[in-house]
């Protein structure tokens, strides 16, 4: 059963940046028939989806954030990662780590989420 | 502003049967069969109930089906339980520049 866990820190000054990594688990990143990204959710509101990548590279962003985010892969330690710079309140959110079908790019698997706060 | 647009909120009485719809273009809902749905508990993750318009994941109930037509899809829940109260949010791919959608939920109240 694959799993996803999402970790970093909570708590993110205002202007600096947040970095967050997702763990898989009970399946390899390596693999052509999935992408892998991240979804954010501001408290009481809706989903917002930020970045999808494929392990050899190939990426697509929310054009919102694009500037703002970087993402990454390990897949020598099956993780991948999020950064987004210079954060505003707006950026508080949970964020969730998710598997995505090759193709379709739709979310077969999410990670539980992790709280981020930005504090001014 | 989401790029699908849902009802606020649907509410039904035990055991009725209650629709949620999906509004989007020809770019996203209307051009392809790749239309999901995810229902939230206050709290946790999204869990996918339905994905490529109609198919449903092993452990869904077959109360939760899906369906689409033209630019619009939606989830029909039949015999509506208490358990089913939660958010529901519609994604679908899209064409362009983002080609991850997600509407603005519909929030499912048992009356």
């Amino acid at each position: 059963q694959l799993q996803l866990q999402e970790s970093g820190p909570g708590l993110v000054k205002s202007s600096e940046t947040l970095s967050l990594t997702c763990s898989v688990s009970g399946g390899s990143m390596n693999t052509y028939n999935y992408h892998w990204g991240w979804i954010r959710q501001p408290p009481g509101k809706g989903l917002e989806w930020i970045v999808t990548m494929y392990y050899r590279g190939t990426t697509y962003y929310n054009p919102s954030l694009e500037s703002r985010v970087t993402i990454s892969a390990d897949t020598s330690t099956n993780q991948f990662s999020l950064t987004l710079t210079s954060v505003t309140a707006a950026d508080t959110a949970v964020y969730y780590c998710a598997r995505q079908r090759t193709g379709s790019l739709r979310i077969d698997y999410w990670g539980q989420g992790t709280l981020v706060t930005v504090s001014s | 502003q989401s790029a699908l647009t849902q009802p606020a909120s649907v509410s039904g009485s035990p055991g009725q049967s209650i629709t949620i719809s999906c509004t989007g273009t020809n770019n996203d809902v209307g051009g392809y069969q790749y239309v999901s749905w995810f229902q939230q508990h206050p709290g946790k993750a999204p869990k996918v109930m339905i994905y490529d318009v109609r198919e449903r994941p092993s452990g869904v109930s077959s109360r939760f089906s899906g369906s689409k037509s033209g630019n619009t899809a939606s989830l029909t829940i039949s015999g509506l339980q208490a358990e089913d109260e939660a958010e529901y949010y519609c994604s679908s791919y899209a064409s362009g520049s983002s080609p991850v959608v997600f509407g603005g939920g519909t929030k499912v109240t048992v009356l």
